[in-house]
């Protein structure tokens, strides 16, 4: 079946680390992929999206990396601050008519 | 951005009982869509509200267990009806942004069911 997974649960890095989340999806028909943040109590939020005919996109500290030979997702936060630390999620979408999520990995950064 | 609010935030109901869950948006959208997510776990789709028309079940959940009210572009309610403790999870309100690639959501409904 379709699923969009992680590959490691947790990470933990130092204050001012390079941080890269991986993430495996197994759907080549998507358009989109999302990378979520979402903090304790709160909803996930947007942090960037990638469409499916681009290789990398970059925001403010944060890069997101396709490879859709290998069907991998990444995603780079640059210069890691302890405000980075929640559970980051990626999602595929197929003509936004729906959001399959990946299960997560939670980024905890030591001062 | 869309502003979402959910209420209630949590709430501690008993087995049997039902809760409704209540989702504003400050704008006008067409789509809105309900998730669940177990704790320690993602976000799983339980279905999708249109205005107008009967929401669009996922698979493994079913109107009478959830049932989903659209009563016009800004508002919704998700029911989590005869609950279990299998029920406990947080409930998750989200709606499509203007550029049609990014959804934003609610703070979540913390349910626990006892």
């Amino acid at each position: 079946g379709e699923s969009v997974g992680l590959h490691l649960p947790t990470l933990s890095v130092q204050e001012g680390d390079n941080s890269i989340i991986n993430c495996a999806y197994s759907n080549s028909a998507s358009d989109y992929f999302i990378w979520y943040k979402q903090e304790s109590g709160k909803g996930p939020q947007f942090i960037i999206d990638i469409r499916s005919n681009m290789d990398k996109r970059q925001g403010q500290r944060v890069t997101v990396l396709l490879n859709k030979t290998v069907k991998h997702l990444s995603l780079q936060i640059a210069a890691t601050q302890p405000g980075d630390s929640a559970v980051y999620f990626c999602a595929e979408t197929r003509g936004f008519q729906k959001l399959v999520f990946g299960t997560g990995t939670r980024l905890l950064v030591s001062p | 951005s869309a502003v979402i609010s959910q209420k209630p935030s949590r709430d501690i109901c008993q087995r049997g009982t039902s809760l409704t869950i209540q989702c504003q948006v400050d704008s006008q959208v067409t789509m809105m869509f309900w998730y669940r997510q177990q704790p320690g776990q993602s976000l799983t789709l339980i279905a999708t509200a249109n205005q107008g028309s009967e929401a669009t079940y996922e698979s493994g959940f079913v109107i009478d267990k959830f049932p989903i009210s659209r009563p016009n572009l800004t508002f919704s309610t998700l029911t989590v009806s005869n609950m279990s403790p299998e029920d406990s999870s947080i409930y998750l309100c989200s709606v499509e942004g203007q550029s049609g690639t990014e959804a934003f959501f609610g703070q979540g409904t913390r349910l626990t069911v006892v």
